[in-house]
């Protein structure tokens, strides 16, 4: 399958600083991401879908900007979490796909922990 | 009502044992259907994906589909230990621009 890097693996950041995650394709280009955020045992919350040189659609209940998502080239993607609190503290995941995909590929995952 | 739902487990099998995981779902318009296996504190790894009814085999892995119930379905055979994690069933329309609709997710312990 087709690879997606995410970095950082991990981050920890103090109340009231910014923190940028990176999300790669790196053997495809990626026309669509999608942002998902995920606390423990619980499902992927879809966060947000955003397609190379467009504004992000973030989904009900997310602030976009509390959310930062720039997607401004087709094998990157960014999400940064600005003003982080320490109810930010969670994982983090992107995945990517294209549109001659029928599946989306996801990257490892970013636990931020904000004390 | 969820569109997509799993039961969240857990599930605790022996080794060896054929594990079952089941999926049911809502929207008939879902064309496409996925599971992923997710490690703990680790992103989602597609296992397979399918988009038609019937079965669809790879190893010790069988997806089952059944759009007339709105069911889907993962068998394991022979699980083992390294199976243990917590399995997603994903599933899209044809036009959604590839976003997908998760289940909750089904955590298997398989104990050796």
């Amino acid at each position: 399958g087709a690879v997606v890097s995410q970095h950082p693996s991990r981050v920890i950041c103090k109340s009231g600083t910014s923190v940028k995650i990176e999300c790669r394709s790196l053997d495809f280009q990626a026309t669509t991401m999608f942002w998902y955020r995920q606390f423990p045992k619980q499902s992927l919350m879809l966060m947000a879908t955003s397609n190379e040189g467009s504004k992000a659609t973030y989904e009900q209940g997310v602030e976009k900007d509390k959310f930062l998502i720039n997607h401004a080239s087709l094998t990157l993607s960014t999400l940064t979490v600005t003003s982080a609190h320490p109810e930010d503290s969670s994982f983090y995941i992107c995945s990517a796909s294209a549109y001659s995909y029928t599946e989306a590929f996801f990257g490892q995952g970013t636990r931020l922990t904000v004390v | 009502q969820k569109e997509v739902e799993q039961d969240p487990g857990p599930l605790s099998v022996p080794e060896g044992a054929i594990v079952s995981l089941n999926c049911t779902y809502s929207n008939s318009a879902f064309q496409y259907f996925m599971w992923y296996r997710q490690y703990s504190r680790k992103g989602p790894e597609l296992l397979m994906y399918t988009y038609s009814s019937g079965n669809k085999e790879d190893g010790r892995f069988t997806a089952q589909v059944d759009k007339s119930s709105k069911y889907i379905s993962l068998f394991i055979r022979d699980s083992q230990p390294s199976d243990s994690a917590t399995y997603l069933c994903a599933m899209r329309v044809n036009n959604a621009g590839n976003m997908l609709t998760f289940g909750g997710g089904t955590r298997l312990m398989v104990k050796p």
